[in-house]
Protein backbone atom coordinates (compact mmCIF):
# COMPACT_ATOMS: atom_id res chain seq x y z
CA UNK A 1 0.00 0.00 0.00
CA UNK A 2 0.99 3.56 -0.98
CA UNK A 3 2.26 5.44 2.11
CA UNK A 4 3.24 9.37 1.21
CA UNK A 5 5.22 11.38 3.75
CA UNK A 6 5.50 14.75 4.26
CA UNK A 7 8.17 16.92 6.56
CA UNK A 8 8.44 18.78 8.31
CA UNK A 9 4.56 18.79 9.54
CA UNK A 10 5.18 22.91 9.76
CA UNK A 11 7.54 25.45 8.79
CA UNK A 12 8.20 28.98 9.83
CA UNK A 13 10.65 31.20 7.73
CA UNK A 14 11.62 34.97 7.34
CA UNK A 15 10.67 36.64 4.29
CA UNK A 16 13.40 35.99 1.25
CA UNK A 17 14.31 33.02 2.06
CA UNK A 18 14.93 29.99 0.13
CA UNK A 19 13.53 26.82 1.65
CA UNK A 20 13.00 23.41 0.54
CA UNK A 21 9.65 20.93 1.40
CA UNK A 22 10.21 17.23 1.50
CA UNK A 23 7.90 14.44 0.30
CA UNK A 24 8.73 10.73 0.34
CA UNK A 25 6.94 7.92 -0.86
CA UNK A 26 7.06 3.82 -0.32
CA UNK A 27 6.26 2.61 -3.95
CA UNK A 28 8.09 3.38 -6.41
CA UNK A 29 5.89 2.15 -9.15
CA UNK A 30 4.04 5.68 -9.94
CA UNK A 31 2.96 7.13 -12.89
CA UNK A 32 3.68 11.18 -11.72
CA UNK A 33 3.50 13.35 -8.68
CA UNK A 34 1.52 16.36 -8.04
CA UNK A 35 2.53 19.43 -5.97
CA UNK A 36 -0.62 21.36 -4.45
CA UNK A 37 -0.78 24.52 -2.68
CA UNK A 38 -4.35 24.55 -0.14
CA UNK A 39 -5.30 28.07 1.45
CA UNK A 40 -7.04 27.97 5.22
CA UNK A 41 -10.81 27.02 4.21
CA UNK A 42 -10.15 26.53 0.29
CA UNK A 43 -9.85 23.93 -2.24
CA UNK A 44 -6.49 22.69 -3.60
CA UNK A 45 -4.58 24.45 -6.34
CA UNK A 46 -2.08 22.52 -7.89
CA UNK A 47 1.35 24.13 -8.41
CA UNK A 48 3.55 21.70 -10.01
CA UNK A 49 3.51 18.16 -11.76
CA UNK A 50 6.30 15.75 -12.85
CA UNK A 51 6.15 12.67 -14.61
CA UNK A 52 7.70 9.80 -13.88
CA UNK A 53 10.21 9.88 -16.58
CA UNK A 54 10.96 13.56 -15.60
CA UNK A 55 13.81 14.72 -12.54
CA UNK A 56 12.02 18.18 -12.22
CA UNK A 57 9.73 20.91 -13.22
CA UNK A 58 10.05 24.81 -12.75
CA UNK A 59 7.27 26.87 -12.66
CA UNK A 60 8.44 30.46 -11.89
CA UNK A 61 10.05 30.65 -8.43
CA UNK A 62 8.95 26.84 -7.73
CA UNK A 63 11.25 23.72 -8.40
CA UNK A 64 9.92 20.27 -7.87
CA UNK A 65 12.58 17.49 -8.19
CA UNK A 66 11.60 13.51 -8.31
CA UNK A 67 13.83 10.96 -7.67
CA UNK A 68 11.36 7.86 -8.29
CA UNK A 69 14.21 4.97 -7.08
CA UNK A 70 14.77 6.88 -3.87
CA UNK A 71 10.81 7.80 -3.63
CA UNK A 72 11.30 11.01 -2.91
CA UNK A 73 10.14 14.73 -3.56
CA UNK A 74 11.38 17.92 -3.08
CA UNK A 75 9.65 21.46 -3.64
CA UNK A 76 11.78 24.41 -3.75
CA UNK A 77 10.46 27.33 -2.93
CA UNK A 78 13.36 30.71 -4.11
CA UNK A 79 12.74 34.10 -2.15
CA UNK A 80 9.64 33.09 -0.60
CA UNK A 81 7.08 35.79 0.27
CA UNK A 82 4.06 36.38 3.02
CA UNK A 83 1.76 35.65 0.06
CA UNK A 84 3.55 31.84 -0.05
CA UNK A 85 1.93 31.09 3.62
CA UNK A 86 -0.44 28.33 3.00
CA UNK A 87 0.00 24.37 3.09
CA UNK A 88 1.56 22.46 0.44
CA UNK A 89 0.71 19.02 -0.19
CA UNK A 90 2.27 16.03 -2.65
CA UNK A 91 0.57 13.31 -3.78
CA UNK A 92 1.49 10.35 -5.82
CA UNK A 93 -0.46 8.81 -8.89
CA UNK A 94 -0.40 4.98 -8.78
CA UNK A 95 -2.56 2.68 -11.11
CA UNK A 96 -3.47 0.47 -9.12
CA UNK A 97 -6.89 1.81 -8.21
CA UNK A 98 -6.88 4.97 -10.03
CA UNK A 99 -6.22 7.51 -7.41
CA UNK A 100 -4.02 10.13 -5.88
CA UNK A 101 -2.48 9.24 -2.72
CA UNK A 102 -1.67 12.25 -0.52
CA UNK A 103 0.89 13.50 2.08
CA UNK A 104 -0.47 15.09 5.15
CA UNK A 105 0.93 18.20 3.89
CA UNK A 106 3.69 21.14 5.32
CA UNK A 107 1.98 24.24 6.57
CA UNK A 108 3.88 26.88 5.84
CA UNK A 109 4.15 30.54 7.69
CA UNK A 110 6.33 33.22 5.56
CA UNK A 111 6.90 35.93 8.33
CA UNK A 112 7.71 39.74 7.41
CA UNK B 1 -13.95 29.33 -17.20
CA UNK B 2 -15.65 27.76 -14.01
CA UNK B 3 -13.21 24.62 -13.91
CA UNK B 4 -14.76 22.38 -11.12
CA UNK B 5 -17.67 23.78 -9.17
CA UNK B 6 -18.94 22.11 -6.05
CA UNK B 7 -22.47 23.07 -4.15
CA UNK B 8 -22.85 23.70 -1.17
CA UNK B 9 -20.37 25.15 0.66
CA UNK B 10 -21.45 24.21 4.02
CA UNK B 11 -23.78 22.55 5.83
CA UNK B 12 -25.07 21.04 8.95
CA UNK B 13 -26.95 17.64 8.93
CA UNK B 14 -28.83 16.10 11.90
CA UNK B 15 -27.83 12.28 12.49
CA UNK B 16 -29.76 9.91 10.10
CA UNK B 17 -30.63 12.78 7.31
CA UNK B 18 -29.71 12.43 3.70
CA UNK B 19 -28.37 14.78 1.07
CA UNK B 20 -26.49 15.32 -2.10
CA UNK B 21 -23.34 16.95 -2.75
CA UNK B 22 -23.02 18.37 -6.01
CA UNK B 23 -19.88 18.70 -8.60
CA UNK B 24 -19.36 20.02 -11.85
CA UNK B 25 -16.96 19.99 -14.71
CA UNK B 26 -17.07 21.91 -17.81
CA UNK B 27 -13.95 20.81 -19.13
CA UNK B 28 -14.84 17.64 -20.56
CA UNK B 29 -13.05 15.72 -18.48
CA UNK B 30 -13.57 11.50 -18.41
CA UNK B 31 -12.25 10.92 -14.88
CA UNK B 32 -13.74 12.73 -11.50
CA UNK B 33 -13.26 11.78 -7.89
CA UNK B 34 -14.63 12.37 -5.09
CA UNK B 35 -12.39 13.12 -1.20
CA UNK B 36 -12.91 13.67 1.97
CA UNK B 37 -10.25 15.66 4.27
CA UNK B 38 -9.92 15.26 7.60
CA UNK B 39 -7.97 17.71 10.01
CA UNK B 40 -4.39 16.74 9.98
CA UNK B 41 -4.69 14.17 7.85
CA UNK B 42 -4.33 13.98 4.17
CA UNK B 43 -7.19 13.53 1.54
CA UNK B 44 -8.46 10.28 0.89
CA UNK B 45 -10.40 8.69 -2.00
CA UNK B 46 -14.28 7.96 -1.30
CA UNK B 47 -15.45 7.06 -5.01
CA UNK B 48 -14.16 7.56 -8.27
CA UNK B 49 -15.67 7.83 -12.09
CA UNK B 50 -14.18 6.82 -15.71
CA UNK B 51 -16.54 8.15 -17.43
CA UNK B 52 -20.53 8.32 -17.46
CA UNK B 53 -22.22 5.55 -16.65
CA UNK B 54 -19.13 3.75 -14.92
CA UNK B 55 -18.23 4.01 -10.58
CA UNK B 56 -15.48 2.68 -8.55
CA UNK B 57 -15.19 2.69 -5.08
CA UNK B 58 -11.97 4.30 -3.10
CA UNK B 59 -10.56 3.72 0.25
CA UNK B 60 -13.68 5.09 2.62
CA UNK B 61 -16.84 4.64 0.20
CA UNK B 62 -18.87 2.90 3.48
CA UNK B 63 -22.14 5.68 3.60
CA UNK B 64 -21.56 6.65 0.32
CA UNK B 65 -23.15 6.36 -3.18
CA UNK B 66 -22.89 8.12 -6.21
CA UNK B 67 -23.96 8.47 -9.84
CA UNK B 68 -22.63 9.76 -13.38
CA UNK B 69 -25.25 10.05 -15.55
CA UNK B 70 -23.46 12.62 -17.74
CA UNK B 71 -19.85 13.75 -18.30
CA UNK B 72 -20.51 16.82 -16.74
CA UNK B 73 -22.20 16.06 -13.32
CA UNK B 74 -20.93 13.61 -10.39
CA UNK B 75 -22.90 13.72 -7.18
CA UNK B 76 -22.27 11.97 -3.97
CA UNK B 77 -25.18 11.14 -2.02
CA UNK B 78 -24.55 10.82 1.89
CA UNK B 79 -28.30 8.34 3.07
CA UNK B 80 -27.90 8.39 6.96
CA UNK B 81 -25.41 10.90 7.83
CA UNK B 82 -23.27 10.03 10.98
CA UNK B 83 -20.94 11.87 12.73
CA UNK B 84 -17.90 10.01 11.41
CA UNK B 85 -19.09 11.81 8.45
CA UNK B 86 -18.40 15.25 9.25
CA UNK B 87 -15.54 16.49 7.04
CA UNK B 88 -14.93 18.89 4.04
CA UNK B 89 -15.25 17.08 0.88
CA UNK B 90 -13.47 17.59 -2.31
CA UNK B 91 -14.73 16.88 -5.70
CA UNK B 92 -11.88 16.41 -8.58
CA UNK B 93 -11.46 16.19 -12.34
CA UNK B 94 -8.77 14.95 -14.98
CA UNK B 95 -8.46 14.55 -18.61
CA UNK B 96 -6.22 11.19 -17.70
CA UNK B 97 -5.02 10.72 -14.76
CA UNK B 98 -1.52 9.12 -15.29
CA UNK B 99 -0.37 12.06 -17.73
CA UNK B 100 -2.77 15.43 -16.87
CA UNK B 101 -3.54 17.05 -13.49
CA UNK B 102 -6.21 16.81 -11.37
CA UNK B 103 -8.15 19.83 -10.76
CA UNK B 104 -10.17 20.28 -7.51
CA UNK B 105 -13.40 21.83 -6.85
CA UNK B 106 -13.23 24.52 -3.75
CA UNK B 107 -14.71 21.88 -1.19
CA UNK B 108 -18.17 21.40 0.50
CA UNK B 109 -17.71 21.74 4.44
CA UNK B 110 -20.17 19.23 6.61
CA UNK B 111 -20.94 19.04 10.10
CA UNK B 112 -23.39 15.91 11.28
CA UNK B 113 -24.59 16.45 14.99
Amino acid sequence: KQEVTQIPAALSVPEGENLVLNCSFTDSAIYNLQWFRQDPGKGLTSLLLIQSSQREQTSGRLNASLDKSSGRSTLYIAASQPGDSATYLCAVFTGGGNKLTFGTGTQLKVEL
Amino acid sequence: NAGVTQTPKFRILKIGQSMTLQCTQDMNHNYMYWYRQDPGMGLKLIYYSVGAGITDKGEVPNGYNVSRSTTEDFPLRLELAAPSQTSVYFCASSQKPGIYEQYFGPGTRLTVT
